[in-house]
């Protein structure tokens, strides 16, 4: 079993649904980040979390530490929004070391 | 914010060969990391780059097929050796900027096809 799992692996919506994606972990963590990843390759951070809420614009990232779980949303999606979606744990607070989520792949269709 | 380049972009090479990829970071940064991901897999850590000492690499990397340089605080270079078709992949460079909230910043890959 991954340390960090992703769900749904794939996820179609219609715009300006709103959208939830979620990541569980297994191991205990000092911080959580969310990150996008475009079919050209580029990856770009998104938040990152240690506890509680950020927003950013549309976006919403939540994480429950107790219950291992965090959840990015975006509201009123947009097929720019199409990427694949990343959650990456970081492991403890002496180690830069990320682990990795499978990712989700996000399509959002005009 | 940091800004990652990385050359190049994309290559085709041949099995047996070897192919070296550069990134280089618009600030300094003490902490480079090289990461790979293959087709259709999330990323995993092939090695954390220091300057001014060795790289230190994840299980089931050796310095031997991906040796790396880190000759300065903005700059490092990946080494693919003896290639094999499993060595397709995105080799991705990433660095950490701690004063903004330990904010990850991704270069934007090189896409490599080993024939």
């Amino acid at each position: 079993k991954n340390e960090v799992e992703q769900s749904p692996q794939n996820l179609t919506a219609q715009e300006g649904e709103f959208i939830t994606i979620n990541c569980s972990y297994s191991v205990g963590i000092s911080a959580l980040h969310w990150l996008q990843q475009h079919p050209g390759g580029g990856i770009v951070s998104l938040f990152m979390l240690s506890s509680g809420k950020k927003k950013h614009g549309r976006l919403i990232a939540t994480i429950n530490i107790q219950e291992k779980h965090s959840s990015l949303h975006i509201t009123a999606s947009h097929p720019r929004d199409s990427a694949v979606y990343i959650c990456a744990v970081r492991r403890g607070y002496n180690t830069d070391k990320l682990i990795f989520g499978t990712g989700t792949r996000l399509q959002v269709f005009p | 914010s940091a800004v990652i380049s990385q050359k190049p972009s994309r290559d085709i090479c041949q099995r047996g060969t070897s192919l070296t990829i550069q990134c280089q970071v618009d600030s300094q940064v003490t902490m480079m990391f090289w990461y790979r991901q293959q087709p259709g897999q999330s990323l995993t850590l092939i090695a954390t780059a220091n300057q001014g000492s060795e790289a230190t690499y994840e299980s089931g990397f050796v310095i031997d097929k991906f040796p790396i340089s880190r000759p300065n605080l903005t700059f490092s270079t990946l080494t693919v050796s003896n290639m094999s078709p499993e060595d397709s992949s995105i080799y991705l460079c990433s660095v950490e900027d701690r004063s903004t909230g330990e904010t990850q910043y991704f270069g934007p890959g090189t896409r490599l096809l080993v024939l």
